[in-house]
């Protein structure tokens, strides 16, 4: 069974901080990892990662993905307060009738203090 | 574009009663699913459809079902609704079944008494 861990569940900063969100995963074919953010509605889509070792970047956000330790992180610099939100990890898998299917972690709860 | 839109936003209903939850998108996207989501467990994965006339169960399918009957529709089905299925359900759709990035619709919040 696929399996994805994030943490930590809860964070607590100010403003101007930097953050690492983590993520570990096991899953029986890997095919990607994804990020998205979550504000009180919808998921919304931050970055993909397929290949170890590439940072992906947005803006003040930006992942990277680690295939022989089976984890990803996600850093978000000089935090704001819009960037409250809960921050889900998730892992594609690319075998057989799981194909393409995603497993979502439990998401770590950001909140940014003005 | 809509994108994928859901309804009802909300829902309450007694235990025992049948509901269906509707969701449609607009994109010719080929993959949809559902998902509900509870405090502190991320998403869970109920049913998923990669295409019209084709179902799969996913993580946690008992007590609902699905039918896809064209492509851009994919309504969950609450047989018998129980306390448990309390939750918010999110469907979602991708263009093509291995398109990993899924585009999610607004959500329908669910109590069930």
């Amino acid at each position: 069974e696929d399996k994805v861990v994030q943490s930590p569940l809860s964070l607590v900063v100010h403003e101007g901080d930097t953050v690492t969100l983590n993520c570990s995963y096991e899953v029986t074919n890997f095919r990607s990892l994804l990020w998205y953010k979550q504000e009180k509605k919808a998921p919304t889509f931050l970055f993909m990662l397929t290949s170890s070792g590439i940072e992906k970047k947005s803006g003040r956000l930006s992942s990277i993905l680690d295939k022989k330790e089976l984890f990803s992180i996600l850093n978000i610099t000089a935090t704001q307060t819009g960037d409250s939100a809960v921050y889900l990890c998730a892992v594609a898998n690319a075998g057989g009738t799981s194909y393409g299917k995603l497993t979502f972690g439990q998401g770590t709860i950001l909140t940014v203090h003005p | 574009n809509a994108g994928v839109t859901q309804t009802p936003k909300f829902q309450v209903l007694k235990t025992g009663q049948s509901m269906t939850l509707q969701c449609a998108q607009d994109m010719n996207h080929e993959y949809m699913s559902w998902y509900r989501q509870d405090p502190g467990m991320g998403l869970r994965l109920i049913h998923y459809s990669v295409g019209a006339g084709i179902t799969d169960q996913g993580e946690v399918p008992n007590g609902y079902n699905v039918s896809r009957s064209t492509t851009e529709d994919f309504p969950l089905r609450l047989l018998s609704a129980a306390p448990s299925q309390t939750s918010v359900y999110f469907c979602a759709s991708t263009p093509r079944q291995g398109t990993d990035t899924q585009y999610f619709g607004p959500g329908t919040r669910l109590t069930v008494l």
